[in-house]
């Protein structure tokens, strides 16, 4: 067990709809990242939070947006979904000390399946 | 642009064998390369490589950097069942724009065969 609690473990539901991913850090994990894994592709970096505030963007597309709480859970909101966004998100976390280096800690994922 | 690369992409093995996992990559300002395996879901963290020609090992695997020619191999032998999975190698790399960020490879599903 990582430390790191994703909710839901699935989500199956129809295009266009909006769903709402959640994840909790390791205890002392101040950076939440979102990763998103399709079969076809490696784990495809999405979003980075620090402490609150977003840090780094990757390949996350205008439709998808996520945020970092006080208490450090985070959320990934995605809307107007399509087919080809099935797949299966991971959220990581790391103490991020910003010298790099870090390790990252995985939850299980959430495997979304749109219909 | 930034890269990693596995290769191969997938092997079958029978229980006893030795593989070798290769990464190669191509990014700005390394910081370090990272090697994960991920079985039913969540990647689990195996070894970080920041020097060069130092072996890092933890019981059959083992793993060692070429940051000169920019690729990593990963040794397991005596290969299990248990050892199948899929093997990613990630790298971790700073930008000016956007601070540290890990940048996987496509991974390696290693099957082992009884």
């Amino acid at each position: 067990d990582s430390g790191v609690t994703q909710t839901p473990k699935h989500l199956i539901t129809a295009t266009g709809q909006r769903v709402t991913l959640r994840c909790s850090p390791r205890s002392g994990d101040l950076s939440v990242y979102w990763y998103q894994q399709s079969l076809d592709q490696g784990l495809q970096f999405l979003i980075q939070y620090y402490n609150g505030e977003e840090r780094a963007k990757g390949n996350i597309l205008e439709r998808f947006s996520a945020q970092q709480f006080p208490d450090l859970h985070s959320e990934l909101n995605l809307s107007s979904l399509e087919l080809g966004d099935s797949a299966l998100y991971f959220c990581a976390s790391s103490v991020d000390r910003g010298t790099g280096n870090e390790k990252l800690f995985f939850g299980s994922g959430t495997q979304l399946s749109v219909l | 642009e930034d890269k990693v690369v596995q290769s191969p992409l997938s092997l079958v093995v029978h229980e006893g064998d030795t593989v070798t996992l290769n990464c190669s990559y191509e990014v700005t300002n390394f910081r370090s390369l990272l090697w994960y395996k991920q079985e039913k879901k969540a990647p689990t963290f195996l070894f970080m490589l920041t020097s060069s020609g130092i072996e890092k090992k933890s019981g059959r695997l083992s793993s060692i950097l070429d940051k000169k020619e920019l690729f990593s191999i990963l040794n397991i032998t005596a290969t299990q069942t248990g050892d199948s999975a899929v093997y990613l190698c990630a790298v971790d790399h700073f930008q000016e724009t956007s601070g540290s960020r890990l940048t996987f490879g496509e991974g390696t599903q290693l099957t082992v065969n009884p």
